[in-house]
């Protein structure tokens, strides 16, 4: 089992819908838990983070913790094209600062 | 530009020959850390360095990979006697902050190609 487990995709939804990422991790320990969105050939640019159950807001995006099921979600708001991307995932475990990732979500807002 | 730089942007070696990748973190960011990412993968976790300490290395850096942090600020990777399946896009990042609320910000990456 992966540490960090991510549905590879592509997940396609049209513009101006809500896309729904999930991410599910397998250490108990884990203590902040991070969105990145990577374009084709860039680098991952950070989203969000958030280390407390329940929900996070920022503008069009809000991240979902659940430690019980060890699970953590982005949704997007009003979808655009330009959101089409890479969603990577990623956890800080307990006492460690390394970022493990998953493999990532790609996603495709179709105009 | 104030974010993390990376130097050279790719880099094209024949096998067998040694690299040395260069990061420069945020100005005040305290931690650097180094990644690397092949196709269709995340980033994997290398090593990071607070200030000039490195304190954490993965089992995935061999003998022949080495990093340098020497005065706290630049960092160096080297890696020595390149083989194929080092191909990879290497990422530094940096951070600062308590360990909950710490967010790490990537450089663009350095490109290598082994042939």
């Amino acid at each position: 089992q992966k540490e960090v487990e991510q549905n590879s995709g592509p997940l396609s939804v049209p513009e101006g819908a809500i896309a729904s990422l999930n991410c599910t991790y397998s250490d108990r320990g884990s203590q902040s838990f991070f969105w990145y969105r990577q374009y084709s050939g860039k680098s991952p640019e950070l989203i969000m983070f958030i280390y407390s159950n329940g929900d996070k807001e920022d503008g069009r995006f809000t991240a979902q913790l659940n430690k019980a099921s060890q699970y953590v979600s982005l949704l997007i708001r009003d979808s655009q094209p330009s959101d089409s991307a890479t969603y990577l995932c990623a956890v800080t475990g307990a006492g460690r600062r390394a970022l493990t990732f998953g493999s990532g979500t790609r996603l495709q807002v179709q105009p | 530009d104030t974010g993390v730089s990376q130097d050279p942007r790719h880099k094209i070696t024949k096998r067998g020959q040694n690299v040395t990748f260069r990061c420069d973190p945020i100005s005040e960011h305290n931690r650097l850390y180094w990644y690397r990412q092949t196709l269709g993968q995340g980033p994997e976790f290398l090593t990071y360095f607070q200030n000039e300490a490195q304190l954490e290395k993965s089992r995935l850096l061999s003998d022949r990979f080495s990093a340098e942090r020497p005065k706290g600020s630049f960092s160096t990777l080297e890696i020595q006697r390149t083989e194929q399946g080092d191909s990879a896009m290497y990422l530094c990042a940096s951070s600062q902050g308590s360990p909950v609320e710490e967010t790490q910000y990537f450089g663009p990456g350095t490109r290598l190609l082994v042939l």
